[in-house]
């Protein structure tokens, strides 16, 4: 089934531990963004990526990294995680051609840090 | 700066009708999206409006002003299964997406 995939799906964590969350998607889609979503607020983006090989800092990059050595993989890592960073993050994907504009989602991954 | 307006919540009766409204500032304007997120989901996309007027898609209606910087999200015959977040985003200048806190949708029997 064509889409995108998150791991894990629910992590706790320690602050000060190093996390990375893994997106893959299938779809060959050359756009991919990584988005944290907080109660009362909107999504904010953290890193973008246009396309393999070049990525982007967003609203709240700070404290986050990415890559982007494929087209299919974009994984967000925290060096060193803080209580402020739990939140729920969400990978998307954007594809070419009709419908370019339209952003699919992963399922998310919830992080708590204490 | 760039700024999405829409209501936290909004309650409705199954059957009814009911608008959830957006209003946006963004340098630049290339479209405006409402996805629907239900609870501990991600977001499905629903509609994308870059014209003004009304597009409808089934029992859901998207409808867009450029000149107001306004739209509006009409939903018709609720179900109980439309309870919900609906999440209004526009696109600014470089194509990046201005997302809205969310207008929690509460449908009642």
């Amino acid at each position: 089934i064509a889409g995108i995939t998150q791991a894990p799906t629910s992590q706790i964590l320690a602050a000060g531990r190093r996390m990375t969350l893994r997106c893959t998607q299938d779809m060959r889609h050359n756009a991919m963004y990584w988005y944290r979503q907080d109660l009362g607020l909107g999504l904010r983006l953290i890193h973008y990526s246009n396309t393999a090989g070049t990525t982007g800092k967003g609203e709240v990059p700070d404290g986050y990294s990415v890559s982007r050595a494929n087209t299919d993989d974009f994984p967000l890592t925290l060096a060193s995680a803080v209580p402020s960073q739990t939140s729920v993050y969400f990978c998307a994907s954007r594809g070419q051609g009709a419908g370019a504009n339209v952003l699919t989602f992963g399922a998310g991954s919830r992080l708590t840090v204490l | 700066g760039q700024n999405i307006d829409q209501p936290t919540e909004m309650t409705a009766t199954e059957g009814a009708i009911v608008q959830i409204n957006c209003t946006y500032q963004t340098s630049g304007f290339n479209g405006l999206f409402w996805y629907q997120q239900h609870a501990g989901e991600a977001p499905t996309f629903l509609s994308y409006n870059v014209l003004d007027g009304l597009e409808e898609k089934g029992r859901f209606s998207s409808f867009l002003s450029r000149s107001k910087g306004y739209s509006y999200l009409l939903l018709k015959e609720l179900q109980m299964k439309d309870s919900a977040s609906y999440l209004c985003a526009a696109v600014d200048s470089n194509y990046q997406l201005i997302w809205g806190a969310g207008t929690k949708l509460i449908i009642k029997p």
